[in-house]
């Protein structure tokens, strides 16, 4: 049973450039939830994808969007990108909206220049 | 304030002890409560879930939920090397539909 996977694993981008992270979810699973993991900090919610909409959205500015397609799979698009952008990307997949249980991706690392 | 406080160690115990984790919370709409350990560069493995108050026991782990006192603990018995991680605490409200809120993580190493 293949668990959530992420690509690409490792990323290095310049100020201002585009980037998208792409996440195929548990098997089984229907929900995609993204966060961002500085260093030395816990994961913070970005948003949550079910049913191919953005369902919830934490406290990220627009330049953050994303999107899920029917086989559940979604990307994640950051433009303008900042410095402060740089962290491990996760992707976190579980069943339905309300599940709680949810089992995350090796993530992806972005470094911003 | 942050909703949840947890102490960023770094927490260095000798194989074979007893290692207590805790998280405090200020959101008393909190009812599930998560308990993830993250290898150094590596995604979150979900190691303890618990509804609402109580203990839960798997193997070596056990995981507590205070409610009344807006705190959890995990404990983890006869510690092994292999348990050198970061254990994040994790945890969301019925009304927030999945978004986990996590906790800094412990950086917690067991020395042979």
């Amino acid at each position: 049973d293949a668990g959530v996977t992420q690509s690409p694993t490792h990323l290095i981008k310049t100020r201002g450039q585009q980037v998208t992270l792409r996440c195929s979810p548990k098997s089984g699973h229907d929900t995609v939830s993204w966060y961002q993991q500085a260093l030395g900090q816990g994961p913070q919610f970005i948003f949550q994808y079910y049913e191919e909409e953005e369902r919830q959205r934490g406290n990220f500015p627009d330049r953050f969007s994303g999107h899920q397609f029917p086989n559940y799979s979604s990307e994640l698009n950051v433009n303008a990108l900042l410095l402060g952008d740089s962290a491990l990307y996760l992707c976190a997949s579980s069943y339905q909206t309300g599940g709680e249980t949810q089992y995350f991706g090796p993530g992806t690392r972005l470094l911003v220049l | 304030q942050k909703e949840v406080e947890q102490d960023p160690g770094p927490l260095s115990v000798p194989e074979g002890a007893i290692v207590s984790l805790n998280c405090t919370y200020s959101n008393s709409a909190f009812q599930y409560f998560m308990w993830y350990r993250q290898y150094s560069r590596k995604g979150p493995e979900l190691l303890m879930y618990t509804y609402s108050s109580g203990n839960k026991e798997d193997g070596r782990f056990t995981a507590q939920v205070d409610k009344s006192s807006k705190y959890i603990s995990l404990f983890i018995r006869d510690s092994q090397p292999s348990d050198s991680a970061t254990y994040l605490c994790a945890m969301s409200a019925n009304n927030q539909g999945g978004k986990l809120i996590f906790g800094q993580g412990t950086e917690l190493s067991v020395k042979p």
